[in-house]
Order: structure tokens, then sequence, then C-alpha cells
């Protein structure tokens, strides 16, 4: 049984360009949430999807935007990127988090530089 | 509103002494709590959950905590540190009604050989 998976693994972008992350959940998982984690910090959380609706965010810009699809899976997007948004942003899934918290994985991130 | 207080950014433990990290949490409701670990350059496993029932919990690799709801408290521990334990360790609480995780600041724990 794969775990949470995420693509790519690394990602350079420079400022202003958009970038779209991917997430595929765990088997049997329906919700899926997304963290930012810049250096040296815990991460943060940035929305939640479940039933390919965002069901709960974070204190996230609108730059920040996600998608999921009938199959589960999800995109997470960022426009107009800054410098700041350099982090290792993390999915995680869930089994209808809303009724099983407890039952939330991570994948391995992906690392995202903006120069 | 919840949040997690992690004692401690860096502990350093000799190998073969005790590992105890810290964490203190505040949540209105009874919450779920959780210590996750982090290898350089890799995700958050999953070490150990608190949901309900027995406090004291155990989890992989030797590590145990105990939720102690008067102290607000769910310290990780673990008898004897070993070498392959150096990683980033991070509480987080979540309560019961979908809302997110709130995670810790990080402990990072170095084992001296």
């Amino acid at each position: 049984d794969a775990g949470v998976t995420q693509s790519p693994t690394h990602l350079i972008k420079t400022r202003g360009q958009q970038v779209t992350l991917r997430c595929s959940p765990k088997s049997g998982h329906d919700t899926v949430s997304w963290y930012q984690q810049a250096l040296g910090q815990g991460p943060q959380f940035i929305f939640q999807y479940y039933e390919e609706e965002e069901r709960q965010r974070g204190n996230f810009p609108d730059r920040f935007s996600g998608h999921q699809f009938p199959n589960y899976s999800s995109e997470l997007n960022v426009n107009a990127l800054l410098l700041g948004d350099s982090a290792l942003y993390l999915c995680a899934s869930s089994l209808d988090y809303s009724r099983y918290p407890e039952t939330q994985y991570f994948g391995p991130g992906t690392r995202l530089l903006v120069l | 509103a919840q949040s997690v207080t992690q004692l401690g950014s860096h502990v350093s433990v000799s190998e073969g002494a005790l590992v105890l990290l810290r964490c203190n949490y505040s949540s209105s409701v009874p919450p779920y709590l959780f210590w996750y670990v982090q290898y350089p350059n890799q995700g958050l496993q999953l070490l150990l959950k608190y949901t309900t029932g027995a406090t004291l919990v155990k989890g992989i690799n030797g590590f145990e905590a105990e939720f102690k709801k008067s102290e607000t408290s769910f310290h990780l521990t673990k008898p004897s540190a070993h070498m392959s334990d150096a990683a980033e360790y991070f509480c987080a609480v979540s309560d019961r009604t979908g809302n997110q995780f709130y995670f810790g600041t990080g402990t990072s724990l170095t084992v001296i050989p």
C-alpha cells in the first residue's frame, strides 16, 4: 500500500511565477490537507479538502489555492510567488478528518525554492 | 483555540541515556495529541498518538508518551537513546471536531556517541 505521495520533490521558481504542487493520498483516504513548513519551523496549516471542496483554511492569502479531484488527489497552487514562499510543502491525507483526525498521515513533501 | 509549546528547541543526550522531549498544550476541549519525527529532507512520520483511553501511549522505535490532563502535558520519552534517534521531533494537537492540527516549533534531538 503506497502511502501519501507528492510531486515534484524539489522545485525552483522565480519571484512572480506560479507553481502547482501535487499530492496523491493514501489508499482509502478521502481528506487532504496542505501544510507549509518554513526552515526551522513547525508545519503551518494552509487548507483542507474534503469531497472536492475546501473545508478549512488557515491564515494564508488568496494566492494560495487548491483543488481536489474525484479520485481524492489534490493540487496546491501558489500565484505571484514571493521569496517568503520558499519552504517545504507537506501534504497529509486522512479518512474523513472531521470524524477521524487521528488517521492523518504525511507525505515526504515538496521543497520549493523561490529566487 | 489550541496551541502547542515545545520546551527546548535543541536537546542533546548521550547514546544510551534517557530521552525526554517536553510538550505542553492548550485546548478548550479534550484534545488528540501526536508526536511526529522528521529526518533531514524528509516528511513527517507518526511516532505515536493519544486519542482516548489509556494515558500512557507506546509508539514506534521504543518511544512512549503520557497524557497528563492536569498538567496539560504530553512529554515524549525513550529509556535509551540510539544514534538513529537524531532527528527533529514535533508535537501536535488537534481537537475532535475536525479542526486543523497545530504543531509546535519542534525540538532537534542530538545523540552524542
